[in-house]
């Protein structure tokens, strides 16, 4: 069955710290992988986009995450987190052929001062 | 700017009542999705359209349906209220199925 873990629910990290959120997928074919982001009360955001090519992804806000074929990974990294980072995150699966998105559960991301 | 829009951003129902979602989408995709969102569960596909007269069941579509009579809009109506479906409901669209989606605002809606 096609699915998507996000593993932690809740993730604190120190304003400046680095970070990592996993994803790990279950997925037949080869996927479409997405991070997108979520503020309070807003509709979802897209942070980057992996649909082939080179593994290591850039998008926006200073974010980045890699594919990893023989892990079934794409884990979202961050070097220096803002304040304004805390949110909530979901990765997401798709297909090329129907469109459709698999999302994780999500984490959400709280920064200390 | 292009955009997609929801309305209402927050309704409360009773009930057994319908109630009928609205989503628009300037952007002139073809392909449109309604997602709900419980805690727990991430969003979840409810039904989803590639074009005009085209709809698809997603995976929980059940007590729902919607209808594709033009390009811009994809109204997700409850047939009958549940409070299982209390929920944050969110609207999608994408131009091609190989593109990334992008949402809408999102509906908060309470059925008592």
């Amino acid at each position: 069955a096609q699915s998507v873990t996000q593993p932690d629910i809740h993730i604190t990290v120190s304003e400046g710290a680095s970070l990592e959120l996993r994803c790990n997928y279950s997925y037949g074919a080869t996927p479409y992988l997405f991070w997108y982001v979520q503020s309070p009360g807003q509709g979802l955001q897209l942070l980057l986009k992996y649909f082939s090519g080179d593994t290591l992804v850039q998008g926006i806000k200073g974010f980045e995450a890699e594919f990893k074929r023989s892990q079934s990974s794409f884990n979202l990294r961050k070097p220096s987190v803002h304040w304004s980072d805390a949110a909530e995150y979901f990765c997401a699966v798709g297909s090329s052929n129907t469109g459709k998105l698999i999302f994780g559960q999500g984490t959400t991301l709280q920064v200390k001062p | 700017d292009a955009e997609i829009t929801q309305s209402p951003r927050h309704k409360i129902t009773e009930t057994g009542r319908q109630v009928t979602l609205a989503c628009h989408q300037t952007w002139n995709h073809n392909n449109m999705f309604w997602y709900r969102q419980d805690l727990g569960h991430g969003l979840r596909l409810i039904h989803y359209s590639y074009g005009v007269q085209d709809t698809n069941k997603g995976e929980v579509s059940d007590g729902y349906s919607v209808s594709r009579s033009n390009t811009e809009d994809l109204p997700l109506t409850l047939e009958s209220a549940a409070s299982s479906q209390t929920s944050v409901y969110f609207c999608a669209s994408s131009l091609k199925t190989s593109n990334e989606q992008f949402f809408g605002p999102g509906t908060r809606l309470t059925v008592l």
